[in-house]
C-alpha cells in the first residue's frame, strides 16, 4: 500500500527559506518509472504544480517558480526534500506530495498525501 | 505560459448527468487527467489518459477527447460526487509539463 506524508514547518516568516518532507512508503524511488511530485493549494484555490522529481534523479519544476525551488530525494530514507526560498504570503497554502505512475510514456498522481498548510506571516 | 480553462460551476440534479469540460491549445496531442476533491480532502485521481478510470473508481465517471477540450462525465450524479474536479494535462513543448486547471465546483442540487 502507498502512502505519502508531508511534514514541515506551519509557519514561516517572509524572505524565509520552506523547508518539506515528503516521507513515503510502499514504493521505492529507486524503482524505474517512479516519481514524486509537490503541488501547493492556497486557501479556496485551485491546485498548483511545483516540482517533480524521478527515479532517474530527473527533476521538473513549474516555469513560474524556477528560480526558488530545489527539490532532492533521498532514496535510502524514502524521502523527497522541497526547499522554497524567499517565502512571501501568497505562498500561504497547503502543500502536498504525490506518488507519480507510469503508463507507457505518460505519468499521472495516483497517491497523494493529506497536505500540510503553510502559513506565511511575521 | 499555458492554460487549461474549466467553468468555475456545473449544478445538477440527482440522477442526471454532469459534464465538466477543460480546454487547452495542446489537448490534441496531451492526455488528461482528472482529479476529484472533496473538502478538507487530498485530490483523488478519477480518470487518466483523457478515458481510463482507475480502480476503485465508479463507472458512472468517464472522459472524452475531442479537439482542444476534454470532458469529464458523471452519469447518475449522486450526492457523494459533490466535490471540485480539477483536469491536468501538459504544453506541447514540454516547457510546462504539468498544469492544472482551474477546478470546476459541482454541485448536486
Amino acid at each position: 500500500q502507498i502512502t505519502l506524508k508531508e511534514s514541515g514547518p506551519t509557519l514561516v516568516k517572509p524572505t524565509q527559506t520552506l523547508t518539506l518532507t515528503c516521507t513515503f512508503s510502499g514504493f521505492s524511488l529507486s524503482t524505474s518509472g517512479v516519481g514524486v511530485g509537490w503541488i501547493r493549494q492556497p486557501p479556496g484555490k485551485a491546485l498548483e504544480w511545483l516540482a517533480l522529481i524521478y527515479w532517474d534523479d530527473d527533476k521538473r519544476y513549474s516555469p513560474s517558480l524556477k528560480s526558488r525551488l530545489t527539490i532532492t530525494k533521498d532514496t535510502s530514507k524514502n524521502q523527497v526534500v522541497l526547499t522554497m526560498t524567499n517565502m512571501d504570503p501568497v505562498d500561504t497554502a497547503t502543500y502536498y506530495c504525490a506518488h507519480r505512475r507510469r503508463s507507457g510514456s505518460y505519468y499521472y498522481f495516483d497517491y497523494w498525501g493529506q497536505g500540510t498548510l503553510v502559513t506565511v506571516s511575521s | 505560459s499555458y492554460e487549461l480553462t474549466q467553468p468555475p460551476s456545473v449544478s445538477v440534479s440527482p440522477g442526471q448527468t454532469a459534464r465538466i469540460t477543460c480546454s487547452g491549445d495542446a489537448l490534441p496531442k496531451q492526455y488528461a487527467y482528472w482529479y476529484q476533491q472533496k473538502p478538507g480532502q487530498a485530490p483523488v485521481l478519477v480518470i487518466y489518459k483523457d478515458s481510463e478510470r482507475p480502480s476503485g473508481i465508479p463507472e458512472r465517471f468517464s472522459g472524452s477527447s475531442s479537439g482542444t477540450t476534454v470532458t469529464l462525465t458523471i452519469s447518475g450524479v449522486q450526492a457523494e460526487d459533490e466535490a471540485d474536479y480539477y483536469c491536468q494535462s501538459a504544453d506541447s513543448s514540454g516547457t510546462y509539463p504539468l498544469v492544472f486547471g482551474g477546478g470546476t465546483k459541482l454541485t448536486v442540487l
